[in-house]
């Protein structure tokens, strides 16, 4: 069984810049959930993709969008850099069941963006 | 949404010691998880616990759903117990997280 990967593992960036964050999930899984944890907090929930549409979204603006690919793999995509935006980002993936339910979520390793 | 609350935020112990954490829900959660994050930002899975008692190894994690609290037991610390311990529900789509419990054990 493979379990999530995510790349790059580092990435610095320049406010007003775009970066791509790549997420791909685990074998047997449909869903695939990005989170943002900022330094000493817990991860905040950014949205999730399923069935390769929007299936909920947190409190982050639209400069924050996403894909998933057929093979349910999926990208994150941030648009207009802030210096805020400096966190480790978190891809989960987990399976929704028909009546609805998730199974449990397992995270990948996470990229850390610095942008300066 | 709802709210996840951790206690205790800090906690240090020696080796050996046992230690309980908690985690308290604002609302009814569908599924609990507790995590392990490492020193690289790992987050590991530790239990998934939407209800009822379970153990593994020197780890142990109860639920209790209608009460809206669970709790992660951990017996005979070693210093490889070290790291922020979370524990998160799913109401919807989303995971909820905690804050965290920072765990130091010391030799």
């Amino acid at each position: 069984e493979t379990g999530v990967t995510q790349s790059p593992t580092h990435l610095i960036k320049t406010r007003g810049q775009q970066v791509t964050l790549r997420c791909s999930s685990q074998s047997g899984h449909n869903t695939v959930s990005w989170y943002q944890q900022a330094l000493g907090q817990g991860p905040q929930f950014i949205f999730q993709y399923y069935r390769e549409e929007e299936n909920g979204r947190g409190n982050f603006p639209p400069r924050f969008s996403g894909l998933q690919f057929p093979n349910y793999s999926s990208e994150l995509n941030v648009n207009a850099l802030e210096l805020d935006d400096s966190a480790l980002y978190l891809c989960a993936s987990s399976s929704l069941w028909r009546d609805r339910r998730y199974n449990e979520q397992f995270f990948g390793p996470g990229t850390r963006l610095t942008v300066l | 949404g709802i709210q996840v609350e951790q206690s205790p935020p800090d906690l240090i112990l020696q080796e050996g010691a046992n230690s309980t954490l908690r985690c308290n829900f604002s609302d009814s959660v569908n599924n609990l998880q507790w995590f392990h994050q490492n020193p690289w930002g790992q987050l590991i899975n530790l239990f998934y616990i939407p209800s009822g008692t379970k153990q593994n190894g020197r780890l142990s994690a109860t639920t209790v759903a209608t009460e809206r609290y669970s709790l992660l037991y951990i017996s005979s610390s070693q210093t490889t117990d070290s790291g922020v311990y979370f524990c998160a529900g799913t109401s919807g789509s989303r995971l909820t997280f905690g804050e965290g419990t920072q765990l130091t054990v010391n030799p």
